[in-house]
């Protein structure tokens, strides 16, 4: 049971132009939502997050929205950069302790 | 913030051969700690997590079981490796619920 889902396992994006990740949850309970970078053979790095009480949170290149309704969450990045070529993944927490991720997206940026 | 501490970074063991992977924490107290497994081109599977001290919770039914001898380490054990217990291991921490986790950097385990 994918608790957490990212449909593309894949995107490709012109540097400077916006990049758009997203991700499916299925769990009402989760109310805390994170994104994170990954590099081969690393462990991953935080990035951003939202509370579930809001609907959207900025940090410099990279927003986070969030529609409780549909359950859906998306991270986009402006301008996108080639050092942002990773993969993304989304996780959600729940207030039990529990921390389920997605499956990734791989993000290529082209120069 | 706080500094994940796992080790070896890579691993080769025999089939049928005992795991035992430790991860500690610094710079908080009482975490949350997780183990995760990331299979070739697959996403992270959780594992194990634990809320406190001899409180495991485990999320895959499986060849390994976890350990929390003490607030700040957590330890991944195999009685008998299977080759599909390869991958790469990630242990993390928390302060709570809503706060970001942080990542050691892995070990990479692969059962002949």
């Amino acid at each position: 049971d994918q608790q957490v889902k990212q449909n593309s396992p894949s995107l490709s994006v012109q540097e400077g132009r916006i990049s758009i990740l997203n991700c499916d949850y299925t769990n009402s309970m989760f109310d805390y939502f994170l994104w994170y970078k990954k590099y081969p053979a690393e462990g991953p790095t935080f990035l951003i997050s939202i509370s579930s009480i809001k609907d959207k949170n900025e940090d410099g290149r990279f927003t986070v929205f969030l529609n409780k309704s549909a359950k859906h969450l998306s991270l986009h990045i402006v301008p996108s950069q080639p050092g942002d070529s990773a993969v993304y993944f989304c996780a959600a927490h729940n207030q039990g302790g529990k921390l389920i991720f997605g499956q990734g997206t791989e993000l290529s940026v082209k120069p | 913030s706080q500094t994940i501490h796992q080790w070896p970074a890579t691993l080769v063991q025999p089939v049928g051969s005992p795991l035992s992977l430790e991860c500690t924490v610094e710079g908080t107290s009482n975490p949350n700690l997780y183990w995760y497994r990331q299979a070739a081109g697959r996403g992270l599977q959780l594992l194990f997590y634990s809320v406190g001290i001899g409180q495991i919770s485990s999320e895959v039914p499986q060849n390994l079981s976890a350990s929390r001898p003490q607030d700040r380490q957590f330890i991944l054990s195999s009685k008998k490796l299977l080759l599909s217990d390869s991958g790469f291991y990630l242990c993390a921490s928390s302060w709570g619920a809503n706060t970001e986790a942080f990542f050691g950097q892995g070990t990479r385990l692969t059962v002949v």
